[in-house]
């Protein structure tokens, strides 16, 4: 059974850092297309990375230069790390397999001080 | 990156009828990589189309997708009670994927 599962989460301040995890089982993430997509309470998706098979990475412009994607292929793991963070990278962060099926429930980041 | 633009924003029908949604790229979707996702209040979203015009695994065949290039269309024959959502299109294509706004489907 394919399960993603998101954690990481939580309530930052301004210009603090966080690091989300995507545990994957099921298949494997490294010969895989991942994205993160984010939703800010009461709005639409948006994407935000994504890593391709090959460990090449794309980044949405709001975020390009904060936010790194990596993998770790022996733990079957996607991270996604957020550095200066700000009150509109507060939203639900899914990890989804890339134009596909497979999403988690998400893990929520509040930046607030 | 490609724009997605969704319409309408809203769309308010009766069970039974059918619901035609929108979605037009400012530029032409590369392979055709255009998903349509449906979304309910708390919970992530579900895949109902894939290259434009490919069910996702278990989605009734009531919801078809169509179209190519820049414009394209998900259809929903009859509309089932659980079918009143937000539904949201991606093309995946291009390297920096993109999301349309939505169109929420509601009950009329």
């Amino acid at each position: 059974e394919v399960q993603l599962v998101e954690s990481g989460g939580g309530l930052v301040q301004p210009g603090g850092s966080l690091r989300l995890s995507c545990a994957v089982s099921g298949f494997t993430v490294s010969n895989s297309f991942m994205s993160w997509v984010r939703q800010a309470p009461g709005k639409g998706l948006e994407w935000v990375s994504v890593i391709y098979s090959g460990g090449v990475t794309y980044y949405a412009d709001s975020v390009k230069g904060r936010f790194t994607v990596s993998r770790d292929n022996s733990k079957n793991t996607m991270y996604l790390q957020m550095n200066s963070l700000r009150a509109e990278d507060t939203a639900l962060y899914y990890c989804a397999v890339d134009g596909g099926g497979d999403w988690g429930q998400g893990t929520m980041v509040t930046v607030s001080s | 990156e490609a724009v997605l633009t969704q319409s309408p924003g809203t769309l308010s029908l009766s069970p039974g009828e059918r619901a035609t949604l929108s979605c037009r790229a400012s530029q032409s979707v590369l392979k055709n990589y255009l998903a349509w996702y449906q979304q309910k209040p708390g919970q992530a979203p579900r895949l109902l189309i894939y290259a434009a015009s490919n069910r996702a695994t278990g989605i009734p065949d009531r919801f078809s997708g169509s179209g190519s290039g820049t414009d394209f269309t998900l259809t929903i024959s009859r509309l089932e009670p659980e079918d009143f959502a937000v539904y949201y299109c991606q093309q995946y294509g291009n390297s920096r994927n993109t999301f349309g706004q939505g169109t929420k489907l509601e009950i009329k």
